[in-house]
C-alpha cells in the first residue's frame, strides 16, 4: 500500500501567493482530514470530509482558505493570499468507515507539506 | 473542558520506564489512542484501547485506562533512543462519530 500521498512536502512562497497543497488518500478510505500543526497550537483539525462532502469546517480559519475534494482519490487545501502566520506544517489523513471497524476511527496520516510563507 | 490534555516533555534515560499521561473529555468516548510522531513524518497509531478496557499490552507498550477519572496513560518499558518522539492521546467522542480529538503531544526525550 502507497499509504496517504500528499505533494509538495515543502513548499516556500512569498506573502500574497496562493499555495495549493495536495492529497490522495487510501485507496477505499471514505473520510478524509485537513490537519495544521505548529509549535504555538498544536495540531488542529481545519476540515474533514465524508464521501466527497465536506461534514466539518469550522476549524479553517477564515475566507483565505479552502477545500475541495472532487473525487475519492484526490483532495486539496488552497490559501490564497497566503500569510506569513500560515506557515506550518500540513497533513491529510484518511481513514475508512464503518464502526464496525476493528480500530474504530483510526486515522491513516500522510507525511505532510512543510510551508513557509515569507 | 474542551481539550485533551497531556504534559508537553517527558524526558528518560535509555532503559528506564517512560509514563506519558493524558486526560480526555467526553465519558462517551468508544475508542482512545495514541499516536508516534518522529522527526519530519506524519503521526502513526502506537496502539489504543476500547473504552471497555482497563489496560492493553502490546510488548513494550501497556496503556491503562480510568473511565472514572477520564485518565489515559501510557508506559513504555525499556525505553530506547529511538523511541524518542512527540506522543499524541486522541479521542473519538460519542456525539461526534468520524473524528478523532487530539492532545498537545508529549514531547519524549531518551538519553543514553
Amino acid at each position: 500500500d502507497a499509504g496517504v500521498i500528499q505533494s509538495p512536502r515543502h513548499e516556500v512562497t512569498e506573502m500574497g501567493q496562493e499555495v495549493t497543497l495536495r492529497c490522495k488518500p487510501i485507496s477505499g478510505h471514505n473520510s478524509l482530514f485537513w490537519y495544521r500543526q505548529t509549535m504555538m497550537r498544536g495540531l488542529e483539525l481545519l476540515i474533514y470530509f465524508n464521501n466527497n462532502v465536506p461534514i466539518d469546517d469550522s476549524g479553517m480559519p477564515e475566507d483565505r482558505f479552502s477545500a475541495k475534494m472532487p473525487n475519492a482519490s484526490f483532495s486539496t487545501l488552497k490559501i490564497q493570499p497566503s500569510e506569513p502566520r500560515d506557515s506550518a506544517v500540513y497533513f491529510c489523513a484518511s481513514r475508512p468507515d464503518g464502526q464496525g471497524y476493528s480500530r474504530g476511527y483510526e486515522q491513516y496520516f500522510g507525511p505532510g507539506t512543510r510551508l513557509t510563507v515569507t | 473542558g474542551e481539550d485533551v490534555e497531556q504534559s508537553l516533555f517527558l524526558s528518560v534515560r535509555e532503559g528506564d520506564s517512560s509514563v506519558i499521561n493524558c486526560t480526555y473529555t467526553d465519558s462517551s468516548s468508544t475508542y482512545l489512542y495514541w499516536y508516534k510522531q518522529e522527526p519530519g513524518a506524519g503521526l502513526q497509531l502506537l496502539t489504543y484501547i476500547f473504552s471497555n478496557m482497563d489496560m492493553k499490552q502490546d510488548q513494550r507498550l501497556t496503556v491503562l485506562l480510568n473511565k472514572k477519572d477520564k485518565h489515559l496513560s501510557l508506559r513504555i518499558a525499556d525505553t530506547q533512543t529511538g523511541d524518542s518522539a512527540i506522543y499524541f492521546c486522541a479521542e473519538s467522542r460519542g456525539s461526534t462519530l468520524g473524528r478523532l480529538y487530539f492532545g498537545r503531544g508529549t514531547q519524549l526525550t531518551v538519553w543514553p
